[in-house]
């Protein structure tokens, strides 16, 4: 198994610019996560996923935008991006065995992006 | 609402050293907690879950829900143990299962 891969690995966009994040695993996951990493700030959860198309806000949403079509893949977009979304982006599944039992979350490498 | 503190964002130890990186979480249920390490720019991985009650690199961590902490230990601390280390939550009540982040603690280990 990959377990969970993004792409790009790295991305400089200028402001007002548009991108799609993309997330895939292949683990069977139903829970899938964004999240964005910032110094000093610990990791701040964008939007989640229960299943395919069953998507959610979390703490930081505003400026992105997600959609699962499929179990495998949970794309993140960035409509206009502006200089507060420089941060590292991470994926993240989780697969739930049964009520109230749930495995680790596993994360991907991360995406660098910088708005100039 | 659930809640990660890890009042420490950088500590440095010797090597050899015992080293006890802090995490004090509040939540009115029954949380489960997690250790993640992420070694320099590489994704997070999980290190210990307190359901486990596992000992992972040397590293122990147990939950302690009077105060509720779930302080990260090790006896003696190795060069490779540098890296960042998150506390994090979950709890089956919230909606998707997420996990919330301390802040951070930057463990440097120096020779």
């Amino acid at each position: 198994n990959a377990g969970v891969t993004q792409t790009p690995k790295f991305r400089i966009l200028k402001i007002g610019q548009s991108m799609t994040l993309q997330c895939t695993q292949d683990m069977n996951h139903n829970y899938m996560y964004w999240y964005r990493q910032d110094p000093g700030m610990g990791l701040k959860l964008i939007y989640y996923s229960v299943g395919a198309g069953i998507t959610d806000k979390g703490e930081v949403p505003n400026g992105y935008n997600v959609s699962r079509s499929t179990t495998e893949d949970f794309p993140l977009r960035l409509e206009l991006a502006a200089p507060s979304q420089t941060s590292v982006y991470f994926c993240a599944s989780r697969i739930k065995k049964r009520e109230g039992f749930y495995n680790e979350q596993f994360f991907g490498p991360g995406t660098r992006l910088t708005v100039l | 609402a659930q809640r990660v503190t890890q009042p420490e964002k950088l500590l440095s130890v010797f090597k050899g050293a015992p080293v006890e990186l802090k995490c004090n979480y509040s939540y009115s249920g029954s949380p489960e907690l997690f250790w993640y390490v992420q070694y320099s720019r590489q994704r997070l991985q999980l290190l210990l879950r307190h359901i486990s009650r596992e000992s992972i690199k040397g590293f122990t961590a147990d939950l302690n829900k009077g105060e509720t902490s779930f302080h990260l230990k090790k006896p003696f601390a190795q060069e490779e143990d540098s890296a960042m280390y998150y506390c994090a939550l979950s709890a089956w009540e919230t909606s998707g299962s997420r996990l919330t982040f301390g802040e951070g603690t930057q463990l440097t280990v120096n020779p």
